[in-house]
């Protein structure tokens, strides 16, 4: 296992296309985040699953935005009709839950999303 | 006021110094703390993981929590050019979220 995985690394798109983007967390964790970081800024958190249930949504993830993690395992962040305030950095975490939570929290090398 | 005040810098320090990195906090509730590495275009990468108050310590690298001040630090010694990168401090409460800090972007010229 080589770690978090997401996938497109880069994304250009129109405004007011949908964009998808993948992750692929350490197979054993259970648990799975998506944040997004803006340049000068620390990730800002916007959903979190335990196994396929989606536990938490910010209130950053307007409408235009859904997760899924179908069967537990890998996630994917869809964006409805971006918009140039979409243009971000979206990443992806993963963490195993119990005592390993702290220490094992990974994060993947994220998408970098451009809104043109 | 946010949540995690951190200072983005840039922090530029000569190879081989001490440097300090810190944060301050408003929620009474954090009990873990982090502090993470992120190189331009990756994703952050733990480097400390702490449980309340006190000092830990791994490698070049050390982290103090004093929750009676609500600040963290961060210290690395003998300060490398492969150090230059931005640091993240996080933290949370008995939840899974973690809070971030802006990040401290450090520069280690030789």
């Amino acid at each position: 296992d080589t770690g978090v995985s997401q996938n497109p690394r880069h994304k250009i798109t129109k405004r007011g296309q949908n964009v998808t983007f993948r992750c692929d967390p350490i197979s054993e964790h259970n648990r799975l985040y998506w944040y997004r970081q803006t340049l000068g800024q620390g990730p800002e958190f916007l959903t979190y699953f335990q196994n396929e249930a989606q536990l938490e949504k910010s209130r950053l993830l307007s409408d235009r935005f859904s997760a899924e993690r179908p069967k537990g395992s890998f996630s994917t962040l869809e964006i409805q009709r971006t918009e140039q305030g979409d243009s971000a950095m979206y990443l992806c975490a993963s963490s195993p839950g119990g005592t390993g939570e702290g220490s094992g929290y990974t994060f993947g090398s994220g998408t970098r999303l451009t809104v043109v | 006021q946010k949540e995690v005040e951190q200072d983005p810098g840039p922090l530029s320090v000569p190879e081989g110094a001490i440097v300090s990195l810190n944060c301050t906090y408003s929620n009474s509730a954090f009990q873990y703390f982090m502090w993470y590495r992120q190189y331009s275009r990756k994703g952050p990468e733990l480097l400390m993981y702490t449980y309340s108050s006190g000092n830990k310590e791994d490698g070049r690298f050390t982290a103090q929590v004093d929750k009676s001040s609500k600040y963290i630090s961060l210290f690395i010694r003998d300060s490398q050019p492969s150090d230059s990168a931005t640091y993240l401090c996080a933290m949370r409460s008995g939840s899974y979220i973690p809070t971030f800090g802006r990040g401290t972007s450090l520069i280690v010229h030789p």
